[in-house]
């Protein structure tokens, strides 16, 4: 079976530093891993997502994630947070054919 | 505007009541999904519906009922709600059963209290 842990439930940080928010996973077969967001009151909104090929992935808002096989990590990056950061993020792996299976999210605090 | 919509936005029960959550998706998508989201355990799938006329039990599914009642719409039943069913639930909908073209679109949710 597959599971996804996200290591940090909380992590507060200032604007214009780095972040991390790390994700390992577990699974017997290839994975698709996925990084969602959610703002205060509002559902969820894919972020990025790894499904093959380069193991270093960009989405929006200037998020980056690396896949790791080895580690069986997938960590979400950002060089300079800023206040509009603050939020909510969710990893998730899903297998061929599988259904998304969700980590227990991570709340990103940007603090002036 | 395209993508999931989930009504009621909010929602006040007693224990014992019934209601039905309602969402339905205008992109064409063939499945469909409900969860639910309680504070340090994410998002747990409830039931899913991989195509129009099938639908499967996820990880929590007991004390709720589905139907896909078209390609559009998929709705959420709780018979006899109780207060441990108190919860922001979220539908959200793919293009297949797989995620492999780029996940799912999810609704803006319902927040559910039982008292």
């Amino acid at each position: 079976a597959q599971s996804v842990t996200q290591l940090d439930s909380q992590v507060p940080v200032f604007e214009e530093a780095p972040v991390e928010l790390r994700c390992n996973y577990s699974s017997s077969v290839s994975v698709y891993l996925f990084w969602y967001v959610q703002y205060p009151n509002q559902g969820l909104q894919l972020l990025l997502k790894y499904l093959s090929g380069s193991t270093l992935v960009k989405g929006i808002n200037g998020f980056e994630a690396e896949f790791n096989k080895s580690q069986t990590s997938f960590h979400l990056r950002k060089p300079s947070v800023h206040i509009s950061d603050t939020a909510e993020y969710f990893c998730a792996v899903s297998s061929q054919g599988g259904k998304l299976i969700f980590g227990q999210g991570t709340e990103l605090s940007v603090k002036p | 505007n395209a993508g999931v919509t989930q009504t009621p936005k909010f929602q006040v029960l007693k224990t014992g009541q019934s209601m039905t959550l309602q969402c339905a998706q205008d992109m064409n998508h063939n499945s469909m999904y409900w969860y639910r989201q309680d504070p340090g355990m994410g998002l747990r799938l409830i039931y899913y519906s991989a195509s129009e006329g099938t639908t499967d039990k996820g990880e929590v599914p007991n004390g709720y009922n589905v139907s896909r009642l078209n390609k559009r719409e998929f709705s959420l039943r709780l018979e006899s709600a109780a207060p441990s069913q108190t919860s922001v639930y979220f539908c959200a909908s793919s293009r297949y059963a797989g995620t492999i073209d780029g996940g799912y679109t999810f609704g803006s949710g319902t927040r559910l209290t039982v008292v």
